[in-house]
Formats: C-alpha cells, structure tokens, sequence
C-alpha cells in the first residue's frame, strides 16, 4: 500500500531564504508526482505535476525534482516571500490510478 | 488550465438532514470524477471515484448508502450526504479527468466545508 510522507509537517523560515520541502513514497511504481499549496481553510492550487519519466519540472521560483527509484521528491523554493505561506501538500498516482496524498507540510514566511 | 467548480462553498446543517454538493467541469468534458475529503490537519483521503454513466466506486470504510453519488453528465457529479451527522464535518474536494489516461491531471474544486451542529 502507497505512503506518502512529507518532512518537515512545519517549518518557519525568513523571508528571502531558498528553502526545500520533501515528499518520500513508499512505493516507486507511480504515474506522476504532483505538488499542490493549500491555503488555510482553501481548496487546492497545483504548483507542479512531474511525469514518472521525468526528473524536474520548474515554474517561477519553484522547482521540484522526482528521484522515482529511492521514492523521493523535492520542492524548492527560491527568495521565500511572506506569500509562500500555505500549507504544501505532495501527492502520487500509482498504478491502481489513486491519488495518495501525504499530510502536507505548513509553511510560515517571516517577514 | 482547466476548471473545475463546486457548489456550495459551505454549507451548514442540522443533524439528520442531507446535503448535496455539486462538482462541475467548466470547460471539458470529465469521463472520471473523484470524491475527496479532509479532516483538520489531515491529509486529504480518497473517498469514491466516479465515472460517467456508471456507478461510483468507494474506498473500502466509505459508505456507499450514506455518501451518494450520481455522475450523470461529463460535466456534473453530485455528492449527496444523507443523514449527515457532526462527525461528517469536514472539507470535501471534488476532482476532475479529462479522458482516461494516467497521464492526465486531474483538476481539483475549491472544496466545500460542511459543518453539521
């Protein structure tokens, strides 16, 4: 069965530092990875979606990187703004077609 | 990219009552719809996938008689919860696919919070 864990579950940070948040999964046999940003009380914004075949996908300041065969990925995020605070969540779809989400990780920007 | 609406944002209820919450596509056609739901600082959980024409598909502890769902369009799937209690509270996300690749992104609804008293 797919876990989804995604390290550190908080993490404050000053503003304008580059900061990496990750995702590891348990079961390499996946689709695509995708990372999403929830604001509190807010539905999902997709950030980005990294094909199985593919390493990296980059938008903006953020770049997330897919290492299928040790079950992990990271997002970076570059020149952090007060913005960026949200909650990031970091989902897989296996071959059985499920999204599996992992319980996110809540990031505050200082300003 | 593509949208994917909900209705209602929120609703609040009494306890017994159903509610129904509506997913659609705006701008494609969506063969498969997917039902989610979201305790406070959890993760979101799958709850059932539906598909067009077809009966929806439940995640094992989800209740088919309790969570309807009717897909009856490509454009439109509705979540009915029936008799809904307070432990029913809790942020439901609908999803949307374009065809039936596993290629495909599926778009996510703005989510719905329902409170139950």
């Amino acid at each position: 069965k797919q876990e989804v864990t995604q390290i550190p579950a908080a993490l404050s940070v000053p503003e304008g530092e580059n900061l990496v948040l990750n995702c590891s999964f348990t079961d390499s046999a996946i689709y695509n990875l995708q990372w999403f940003r929830q604001d509190p009380g807010k539905g999902l914004t997709s950030l980005l979606l990294i094909q199985s075949s593919q390493r990296e996908q980059t938008s903006g300041r953020l770049n997330a990187s897919l290492d299928k065969s040790s079950g992990r990925s990271t997002l970076y995020i570059a020149a952090s703004q007060p913005g960026d605070s949200a909650t990031y969540l970091c989902a897989v779809r296996g071959r059985d077609d499920k999204i599996i989400f992992g319980k996110g990780t809540r990031l505050h920007i200082l300003p | 990219g593509a949208v994917v609406s909900q209705h209602p944002s929120r609703v609040i209820c009494k306890s017994g009552t159903s509610v129904k919450i509506e997913c659609r596509s705006l701008d494609f056609q969506a063969t498969t719809m997917f039902w989610y739901r979201q305790f406070p600082k959890q993760s979101l959980m799958l709850m059932a996938t539906s598909n067009e024409g077809s009966k929806a598909t439940y995640e094992q502890g989800v209740e088919k008689d309790k969570f309807l769902i009717n897909h009856a369009s490509l454009t439109l799937s509705t979540l009915t919860v029936t008799s809904a209690h307070p432990e029913d509270s809790s942020f439901y996300i609908c999803s949307a696919e374009q065809g039936r690749s596993v290629d495909n992104e599926q778009f996510f609804g703005p989510g719905t919070r329902l409170t139950v008293l």
